[in-house]
C-alpha cells in the first residue's frame, strides 16, 4: 500500500467549476500537508500549506485536512483554464525537536484540465 | 523569477558520459535537496543536506554522486547512467530549522539517457 494514494485523473472540468481534489494517507505521523501546483515542463511550486487539521482558505483556494481520516483535500472555486495543471499533494511527519528537513512524501499527482 | 535556479534545464547524454546538474538557491536556506520526477510516479526524494552535510541518501545508486560546497549551491554529478533514469531532476531548498517543511523547487533539469 502506498503512504500517499492520489487520483492521477484526468480530470476534466468546464470554466467557473467547482474543483475537488483529494489525496489519502496511511502514516498516522503525518503533520504537515501541502498542495503543490506543477505547470507543465516546469516545477511545482507552492499553493498551499496546512498544519495538522482543519480548513485554509487562500483567495480561490482552500485546503481541508482531516486527520481522523487520513484525508485532505484542496478546492478551487471559479476554476479558470489557468489553473490547469497537475495537482500535487505532499505531506510530512515532525522531525526531532519539532523541525524536519523536507522529507516530504508525495501524492502520484491529479492532472486537471479547465476548458474555456 | 524563482529563488531556485537549475542548470542545464535539458540534457542528453550517453551512457557513458560523465555529467553534472548545478543548483542555486538565493532564499537564504540551509537545507537543500535533490528529487527525481518521472512519468507516472510521485516526485522520489533522493538527497538531503542540512547546512551542507548529507543527511539523508534515500538509496540511491552511486552513478549518482551529490556535491552540496556550500549551503546556496548543490550539484549533481552523473556517471554511466542507465536509460531508466531519464526523467526531471528537481532541486530544492528550505529553512530546516523551522517546523514544518516549506520546500521550494526549481524548474527542473530534464535528463535524458540515450
Amino acid at each position: 500500500q502506498k503512504e500517499v494514494e492520489q487520483d492521477p485523473g484526468p480530470l476534466s472540468v468546464p470554466e467557473g467549476a467547482i474543483v475537488s481534489l483529494n489525496c489519502t494517507y496511511s502514516n498516522s505521523a503525518f503533520q504537515y500537508f501541502m498542495w503543490y501546483r506543477q505547470y507543465s515542463r516546469k516545477g511545482p511550486e507552492l499553493l498551499m500549506y496546512t498544519y495538522s487539521s482543519g480548513n485554509k482558505e487562500d483567495g480561490r483556494f482552500t485546503a481541508q485536512v482531516d486527520k481522523s481520516s487520513k484525508y485532505i483535500s484542496l478546492f478551487i472555486r471559479d476554476s479558470q483554464p489557468s489553473d490547469s495543471a497537475t495537482y500535487l499533494c505532499a505531506m510530512s511527519a515532525a522531525g526531532a525537536g519539532g523541525t524536519s528537513y523536507g522529507k516530504l512524501t508525495f501524492g502520484q499527482g491529479t492532472i486537471l484540465t479547465v476548458h474555456p | 523569477e524563482t529563488g531556485v535556479t537549475q542548470t542545464p534545464r535539458h540534457l542528453v547524454m550517453g551512457m557513458t558520459n560523465k555529467k553534472s546538474l548545478k543548483c542555486e538557491q538565493h532564499l537564504g536556506h540551509n537545507a537543500m535537496y535533490w528529487y527525481k520526477q518521472s512519468a507516472k510516479k510521485p516526485l522520489e526524494l533522493m538527497f538531503v543536506y542540512n547546512f551542507k552535510e548529507q543527511t539523508e541518501n534515500n538509496s540511491v545508486p552511486s552513478r549518482f554522486s551529490p556535491e552540496c560546497p556550500n549551503s546556496s549551491h548543490l550539484f549533481l554529478h552523473l556517471h554511466t547512467l542507465q536509460p531508466e533514469d531519464s526523467a526531471l531532476y528537481l532541486c530544492a531548498s528550505s529553512q530546516a530549522s523551522q517546523s514544518g517543511n516549506t520546500i521550494y523547487f526549481g524548474e527542473g533539469s530534464w535528463l535524458t539517457v540515450v
